[in-house]
Protein backbone atom coordinates (compact mmCIF):
# COMPACT_ATOMS: atom_id res chain seq x y z
CA UNK A 1 0.00 0.00 0.00
CA UNK A 2 1.95 3.43 -0.96
CA UNK A 3 0.29 4.90 2.03
CA UNK A 4 2.31 3.20 4.07
CA UNK A 5 6.12 3.48 3.12
CA UNK A 6 9.36 2.08 4.74
CA UNK A 7 12.91 2.92 4.42
CA UNK A 8 15.14 1.15 3.52
CA UNK A 9 13.92 -1.58 1.53
CA UNK A 10 16.97 -3.90 1.82
CA UNK A 11 19.90 -3.01 3.97
CA UNK A 12 23.34 -4.75 4.79
CA UNK A 13 24.75 -4.07 8.56
CA UNK A 14 27.96 -5.79 10.50
CA UNK A 15 26.95 -7.07 13.65
CA UNK A 16 27.34 -4.43 16.33
CA UNK A 17 26.50 -1.29 14.43
CA UNK A 18 22.92 0.51 15.33
CA UNK A 19 20.88 1.08 12.27
CA UNK A 20 17.53 2.65 12.03
CA UNK A 21 14.56 1.64 9.94
CA UNK A 22 12.03 4.04 8.99
CA UNK A 23 8.21 4.09 8.28
CA UNK A 24 5.78 6.99 7.20
CA UNK A 25 2.11 6.48 6.72
CA UNK A 26 -0.02 9.43 5.12
CA UNK A 27 -3.50 7.21 5.80
CA UNK A 28 -3.99 9.63 8.99
CA UNK A 29 -4.04 6.94 11.38
CA UNK A 30 -2.99 6.82 14.78
CA UNK A 31 -1.77 3.53 15.77
CA UNK A 32 1.93 2.25 14.10
CA UNK A 33 3.29 -1.29 14.66
CA UNK A 34 6.62 -2.75 13.86
CA UNK A 35 6.50 -6.80 13.06
CA UNK A 36 9.07 -9.16 12.07
CA UNK A 37 9.08 -12.18 9.70
CA UNK A 38 10.76 -14.99 9.49
CA UNK A 39 10.31 -18.30 7.70
CA UNK A 40 7.83 -20.45 9.26
CA UNK A 41 7.46 -18.26 12.19
CA UNK A 42 4.88 -15.53 10.47
CA UNK A 43 4.79 -12.35 11.49
CA UNK A 44 5.64 -11.38 15.05
CA UNK A 45 5.06 -7.88 17.17
CA UNK A 46 8.08 -5.76 18.48
CA UNK A 47 6.31 -2.96 19.14
CA UNK A 48 3.24 -0.63 18.73
CA UNK A 49 1.99 2.94 19.32
CA UNK A 50 -1.26 4.34 19.43
CA UNK A 51 -0.63 7.71 20.15
CA UNK A 52 2.44 10.12 19.85
CA UNK A 53 3.06 9.83 23.58
CA UNK A 54 2.25 5.76 23.57
CA UNK A 55 4.85 3.05 23.32
CA UNK A 56 4.53 -0.54 24.16
CA UNK A 57 6.45 -3.79 23.72
CA UNK A 58 5.29 -6.16 21.76
CA UNK A 59 6.13 -9.91 22.20
CA UNK A 60 9.83 -9.73 20.95
CA UNK A 61 11.16 -6.35 21.62
CA UNK A 62 14.41 -7.22 23.33
CA UNK A 63 17.10 -5.91 21.25
CA UNK A 64 15.10 -3.30 19.52
CA UNK A 65 14.14 0.02 20.34
CA UNK A 66 11.79 3.01 18.77
CA UNK A 67 10.14 6.37 18.52
CA UNK A 68 6.97 7.92 17.18
CA UNK A 69 8.08 10.98 15.82
CA UNK A 70 5.12 11.90 14.98
CA UNK A 71 1.84 10.65 14.03
CA UNK A 72 3.04 9.83 10.83
CA UNK A 73 6.42 8.53 11.56
CA UNK A 74 7.54 5.57 13.80
CA UNK A 75 11.04 4.40 13.62
CA UNK A 76 12.63 1.36 14.87
CA UNK A 77 16.39 1.06 16.10
CA UNK A 78 18.37 -1.85 16.35
CA UNK A 79 21.00 -0.55 19.03
CA UNK A 80 23.91 -3.34 18.11
CA UNK A 81 22.50 -5.25 15.36
CA UNK A 82 23.41 -9.18 15.63
CA UNK A 83 22.86 -12.01 13.38
CA UNK A 84 19.57 -13.63 14.57
CA UNK A 85 17.97 -9.69 13.79
CA UNK A 86 18.27 -10.93 10.02
CA UNK A 87 14.78 -10.62 9.12
CA UNK A 88 12.00 -8.87 7.12
CA UNK A 89 10.51 -5.99 8.86
CA UNK A 90 7.33 -4.78 8.43
CA UNK A 91 5.45 -1.53 9.52
CA UNK A 92 1.76 -1.68 9.76
CA UNK A 93 -0.99 1.12 10.66
CA UNK A 94 -4.61 1.22 12.00
CA UNK A 95 -7.39 3.71 13.12
CA UNK A 96 -8.73 3.33 16.64
CA UNK A 97 -12.07 3.03 14.85
CA UNK A 98 -11.30 -0.35 13.64
CA UNK A 99 -8.88 -3.00 13.57
CA UNK A 100 -7.91 -3.51 10.22
CA UNK A 101 -4.31 -2.74 9.52
CA UNK A 102 -2.77 -1.80 6.85
CA UNK A 103 1.48 -3.19 6.06
CA UNK A 104 4.12 -0.98 4.26
CA UNK A 105 6.44 -3.14 1.43
CA UNK A 106 8.76 -4.21 4.10
CA UNK A 107 12.45 -3.85 4.90
CA UNK A 108 14.80 -6.45 4.45
CA UNK A 109 17.79 -6.82 6.51
CA UNK A 110 20.75 -8.74 6.95
CA UNK A 111 23.19 -8.68 9.93
CA UNK A 112 26.48 -9.85 8.86
CA UNK B 1 -0.47 -19.94 25.37
CA UNK B 2 -2.86 -17.94 23.39
CA UNK B 3 -2.20 -18.79 19.74
CA UNK B 4 -2.90 -18.78 16.14
CA UNK B 5 -2.28 -22.36 14.14
CA UNK B 6 -2.15 -22.95 10.43
CA UNK B 7 -2.73 -26.41 9.78
CA UNK B 8 -0.74 -26.44 6.76
CA UNK B 9 2.50 -25.58 5.77
CA UNK B 10 2.94 -25.28 2.10
CA UNK B 11 0.25 -26.77 -0.39
CA UNK B 12 0.37 -28.01 -3.26
CA UNK B 13 -2.18 -27.92 -6.29
CA UNK B 14 -3.28 -27.17 -10.28
CA UNK B 15 -5.22 -24.64 -11.22
CA UNK B 16 -8.95 -25.43 -11.00
CA UNK B 17 -8.30 -27.18 -7.87
CA UNK B 18 -10.68 -25.83 -4.99
CA UNK B 19 -8.23 -24.73 -1.73
CA UNK B 20 -8.96 -24.71 1.64
CA UNK B 21 -6.67 -23.57 4.25
CA UNK B 22 -6.97 -24.37 7.91
CA UNK B 23 -6.61 -21.72 10.68
CA UNK B 24 -7.72 -22.01 14.40
CA UNK B 25 -7.21 -19.88 17.56
CA UNK B 26 -7.06 -20.41 21.32
CA UNK B 27 -8.17 -16.67 22.32
CA UNK B 28 -11.03 -16.64 24.63
CA UNK B 29 -14.09 -14.25 24.08
CA UNK B 30 -14.82 -11.96 21.32
CA UNK B 31 -12.03 -11.87 18.86
CA UNK B 32 -12.12 -10.10 15.16
CA UNK B 33 -10.54 -12.60 12.87
CA UNK B 34 -8.44 -12.27 9.49
CA UNK B 35 -6.58 -13.68 6.36
CA UNK B 36 -4.05 -11.33 4.83
CA UNK B 37 -2.05 -12.77 1.36
CA UNK B 38 1.69 -11.95 0.56
CA UNK B 39 1.91 -12.70 -2.88
CA UNK B 40 6.09 -13.10 -4.11
CA UNK B 41 8.01 -10.03 -3.42
CA UNK B 42 5.08 -7.50 -2.01
CA UNK B 43 3.62 -6.95 1.05
CA UNK B 44 1.04 -8.59 3.24
CA UNK B 45 -2.62 -7.58 1.91
CA UNK B 46 -5.56 -8.18 3.41
CA UNK B 47 -8.05 -10.37 2.04
CA UNK B 48 -10.91 -10.60 3.96
CA UNK B 49 -11.80 -9.80 7.24
CA UNK B 50 -14.45 -10.82 10.06
CA UNK B 51 -15.94 -8.83 12.96
CA UNK B 52 -19.26 -9.61 13.32
CA UNK B 53 -22.66 -10.70 11.37
CA UNK B 54 -23.01 -13.36 8.74
CA UNK B 55 -20.38 -15.99 10.18
CA UNK B 56 -19.30 -16.74 5.85
CA UNK B 57 -17.64 -13.84 5.12
CA UNK B 58 -16.82 -12.76 1.46
CA UNK B 59 -13.23 -11.05 0.59
CA UNK B 60 -11.56 -9.69 -2.75
CA UNK B 61 -10.43 -11.89 -5.66
CA UNK B 62 -12.95 -14.88 -4.81
CA UNK B 63 -11.81 -16.02 -1.65
CA UNK B 64 -14.16 -16.83 1.33
CA UNK B 65 -13.49 -17.66 4.94
CA UNK B 66 -15.66 -19.31 7.06
CA UNK B 67 -15.70 -18.85 11.19
CA UNK B 68 -17.43 -21.34 13.42
CA UNK B 69 -17.10 -19.88 16.68
CA UNK B 70 -17.19 -23.57 18.52
CA UNK B 71 -14.74 -24.61 16.48
CA UNK B 72 -12.18 -21.48 17.19
CA UNK B 73 -11.86 -21.54 13.25
CA UNK B 74 -12.12 -19.56 10.34
CA UNK B 75 -10.94 -21.53 7.44
CA UNK B 76 -10.26 -20.00 3.80
CA UNK B 77 -11.47 -20.97 0.68
CA UNK B 78 -11.60 -20.50 -3.15
CA UNK B 79 -13.56 -23.21 -5.07
CA UNK B 80 -11.45 -22.58 -8.00
CA UNK B 81 -7.51 -21.37 -8.22
CA UNK B 82 -5.83 -19.69 -10.49
CA UNK B 83 -2.15 -19.45 -11.04
CA UNK B 84 -1.98 -16.00 -9.91
CA UNK B 85 -2.96 -17.38 -6.31
CA UNK B 86 0.71 -18.67 -6.16
CA UNK B 87 1.30 -16.83 -2.13
CA UNK B 88 1.14 -17.12 1.18
CA UNK B 89 -1.16 -16.93 3.28
CA UNK B 90 -1.73 -16.06 6.75
CA UNK B 91 -4.63 -15.93 8.98
CA UNK B 92 -4.58 -13.39 12.39
CA UNK B 93 -6.46 -12.72 15.48
CA UNK B 94 -6.63 -9.48 17.29
CA UNK B 95 -8.81 -9.87 20.66
CA UNK B 96 -7.41 -6.01 21.17
CA UNK B 97 -6.42 -4.36 18.62
CA UNK B 98 -2.86 -6.38 18.48
CA UNK B 99 -2.70 -8.37 15.38
CA UNK B 100 -1.30 -12.21 16.34
CA UNK B 101 -0.41 -14.41 13.36
CA UNK B 102 -0.32 -17.88 12.32
CA UNK B 103 2.96 -18.95 10.35
CA UNK B 104 1.80 -19.21 7.57
CA UNK B 105 0.66 -21.64 4.71
CA UNK B 106 2.75 -21.32 1.29
CA UNK B 107 0.06 -22.10 -1.49
CA UNK B 108 1.61 -22.92 -4.80
CA UNK B 109 -0.64 -22.99 -7.92
CA UNK B 110 0.64 -24.83 -10.63
CA UNK B 111 -0.18 -24.27 -14.06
Amino acid sequence: DADVTQTPRNRITKTGKRIMLECSQTKGHDRMYWYRQDPGLGLRLIYYSFDVKDINKGEISDGYSVSRQAQAKFSLSLESAIPNQTALYFCATSDSTQETQYFGPGTRLLVL
Amino acid sequence: AQSVSQHNHHVILSEAASLELGCNYSYGGTVNLFWYVQYPGQHLQLLLKYFSGDPLVKGIKGFEAEFIKSKFSFNLRKPSVQWSDTAEYFCAVTPDYKLSFGAGTTVTVRA
